[in-house]
């Protein structure tokens, strides 16, 4: 159990456009979800929090407008990269925290590979 | 805020000895403290976890202690095997964080040398 799915794993896209990720919790279900960002040889740093029917909480420095959250269903979020310039270009990954008392496990998803060009 | 500090960065081993990674943290708060395991190109996976009201957990070949006085936990690995080679990733949940996100250190990467 317990298990996050991304789609998609790999993405090209060009300048200006916009680009929307997935995530899925696949056997449980999660009020709660994460939005992390990660460049190569780095740790994983926290966007926003996501959760299911109200609005996303976002990190400081993290441009809300141009990363768009929506958290519709206990298993899905969604994160849209507006307006993507080269510099968004990163590896994303989502976790999923279970809606079980007293639960603080944390998830992930296997990441989506965005490359602007 | 909650900060988390994790050494060393970059740790190397021969296959059969024991391999160690410290991290501290700074909220007196927080109270879950997950590890994970990454490897190239692939999700973080969790691999053990310890809360504030326990000071040691052990699981196989890997096992976890934690000192809330000093702030710090470490991750023990015994008899360590190549496959073992990857970063590791410490974390700790701050109540008083977005509901309550972890926030991860910057991660080790343990080679094991066959």
């Amino acid at each position: 159990g317990a298990v996050v799915s991304q789609h998609p794993s790999r993405v090209i896209c060009k300048s200006g456009t916009s680009v929307k990720i997935e995530c899925r919790s696949l056997d449980f279900q999660a009020t709660t979800m994460f939005w992390y960002r990660q460049f190569p040889k780095q740790s994983l740093m926290l966007m926003a929090t996501s959760n299911e029917g109200s609005k996303a909480t976002y990190e400081q420095g993290v441009e809300k407008d141009k990363f768009l959250i929506n958290h519709a269903s206990l298993t899905l979020s969604t994160l849209t990269v507006t307006s993507a310039h080269p510099e968004d270009s990163s590896f994303y990954i989502c976790s999923a925290r279970r809606d079980r008392d007293n639960s603080y496990e944390q998830y992930f998803g296997p990441g989506t590979r965005l490359t602007v060009t | 805020g909650e900060n988390v500090e994790q050494h060393p960065s970059t740790l190397s081993v021969q296959e059969g000895d024991s391999a160690v990674i410290k991290c501290t943290y700074s909220d007196s708060a927080s109270n879950y403290f997950p590890w994970y395991k990454q490897e190239l190109g692939k999700r973080p996976q969790l691999i053990i976890d310890i809360r504030s009201n326990v000071g040691e957990k052990k699981d196989q070949r890997i096992a976890v202690t934690l000192n809330k006085t000093a702030k710090h936990f470490s991750l023990h690995i015994t008899e360590t095997q190549p496959e073992d080679s990857a970063v590791y990733f410490c974390a700790a949940r701050s109540p008083g964080g977005s509901q309550g996100n972890l926030i991860f250190g910057k991660g080790t990467k343990l080679s094991v040398k066959p």
